[in-house]
């Protein structure tokens, strides 16, 4: 089946430092990413979506200063979470889907990103 | 705009019972998804269900799409250990965007 791959699967930083997270669909081209959020014990809450060669949609209340994304290709998007604080912690995962498949059509996860900021 | 409710939140059970979830959509479903995930990993794809009065089974997983498509149920039968986990019903919004429900935490005591 379709692979996506995110990396990395968990990082420590400190406040204020930069952190980036790639998203990679392995074996079918995605126009469309998406980029989620998961506090503990809570369901998965869209931060954006990643529109291969144009600008992410953001949700509402999401910054996107903060929350900086680039899908520069079919196969890759990245979120860089900028200027990070402890309140950013939180896990996050992308989801991708292909370009053949349309809506009702399954999506495919990567295993997520913990992000600890001390 | 449209919301999942999955009930229940948690659910505890013995080896070898069975198990309901159900995830009912404040709209009706263009497609509704169900996936488990591990504590602190991805999701893991189970099945995807359109039409309405839709059954599909995967080993011990059966969903079930109601007629009115809004509401889905997850059924386990003789669950097991590796069974728990988190099950996420997402559905399509007609945009592209995929939404969640909060999940229900199953432990499945041995």
């Amino acid at each position: 089946g379709a692979v996506v791959s995110q990396h990395p699967s968990w990082v420590i930083c400190k406040s204020g430092t930069s952190v980036k997270i790639e998203c990679r669909s392995l074996d079918f081209q995605a126009t469309t990413m998406f980029w989620y959020r998961q506090f503990p014990k809570q369901s998965l809450m869209l931060m954006a979506t990643s529109n291969e060669g144009s600008k992410a949609t953001y949700e509402q209340g999401v910054e996107k200063d903060k929350f900086l994304i680039n899908h520069a290709s079919l196969t890759l998007s990245t979120l860089t979470v900028t200027s990070a604080h402890p309140e950013d912690s939180s896990f996050y995962i992308c989801s991708a889907r292909s370009t053949h498949r349309g809506p009702g059509e399954k999506l495919f996860f990567g295993s997520g990103t913990q992000l600890s900021v001390l | 705009s449209q919301e999942l409710e999955q009930s229940p939140q948690s659910l505890i059970v013995q080896e070898g019972k069975n198990l309901t979830i159900n995830c009912t959509s404040s709209k009706t479903l263009y497609g509704l998804y169900w996936y488990k995930q591990k504590y602190g990993e991805g999701l893991i794809f189970l099945m995807m269900l359109q039409k309405g009065g839709e059954e599909k089974s995967h080993e011990k997983i059966t969903a079930k799409l109601d007629e009115k498509k809004q509401q889905s149920s997850l059924h386990i039968t003789a669950s097991q250990p590796s069974h728990a986990g988190i099950y996420l019903c997402g559905a399509d919004t007609g945009g592209f965007k995929t939404i969640f429900g909060a999940g229900t935490r199953l432990f499945v005591k041995a």
